[in-house]
């Protein structure tokens, strides 16, 4: 079955290193998301790339470093220049734009950074 | 104002209840989407909806696209149905990327 894999589904580090989470699908898309949520508040846009070797920055950039060398492939690193990085990221995918489009979710990994 | 708004924010109910979760949106979507995330869990894809209305077990979703709302409906709610729901609302960039927009969450908690 298609889907996105985020992994791992937690994750501890310790604080001033660099970690990276992983997001891959096998469903073909172009578009891939990355979300971060805090508690009490929405989902927001980290990162996204629409299509191999680009991507653009979101509402929330600062702190956090991407890369997409494979159309599978869209993991998000957290540097330490990222003041909160405890928190549970969400990585998504979006077919080809057309009406009545489905995204695709991970299932998000809980960071925690000590 | 957001863009995608959620009611209520926190939800008590006693096993048994139907329960109503509501979701306004002010943005032109594609789709609209209901997610559920167990305390300390990930996230579950319950529905996705461009019209109309979808039921999945004691689930049912509905979107009226005109007034711009969706609602999500739990019959004979269970403790195990605890969790946060999350709208999201899809919109479809032509040229541009598509953008998902996400609402704040309600908080369930179903009590015995």
């Amino acid at each position: 079955d298609g889907g996105i894999t985020q992994s791992p589904k937690y994750l501890f580090r310790k604080e001033g290193q660099n970690v990276t989470l992983s997001c891959e699908q096998n469903l073909n898309h172009d578009a891939m998301y990355w979300y971060r949520q805090d508690p009490g508040q929405g989902l927001r846009l980290i990162y996204y790339s629409q299509i191999v070797n680009d991507f653009q920055k979101g509402d929330i950039a600062e702190g956090y470093s991407v890369s997409r060398e494979k159309k599978e492939s869209f993991p998000l690193t957290v540097t330490s220049a990222q003041k909160n990085p405890t928190a549970f990221y969400l990585c998504a995918s979006i077919p080809p734009g057309r009406a009545n489009t489905e995204a695709f979710f991970g299932q998000g990994t809980r960071l925690t950074v000590v | 104002k957001n863009e995608v708004e959620q009611s209520p924010q926190n939800l008590t109910a006693q096993e048994g209840e139907f329960i109503t979760i509501n979701c306004s949106y002010s943005v032109g979507i594609s789709a609209l989407h209901w997610l559920q995330q167990h305390p300390g869990g990930g996230i579950v894809s319950l529905f996705m909806l461009s019209s109309g209305k979808k039921k999945h077990g004691r689930l049912i979703a509905t979107i009226n696209i005109q007034e711009k709302h969706s609602s999500l409906h739990i019959t004979a709610s269970h403790p195990r149905d605890s969790a946060v729901y999350i709208c999201a609302a899809l919109s479809y960039g032509t040229g541009t990327a598509s953008k998902l927009t996400f609402g704040t969450g309600t908080r369930l908690q179903v009590t015995l």
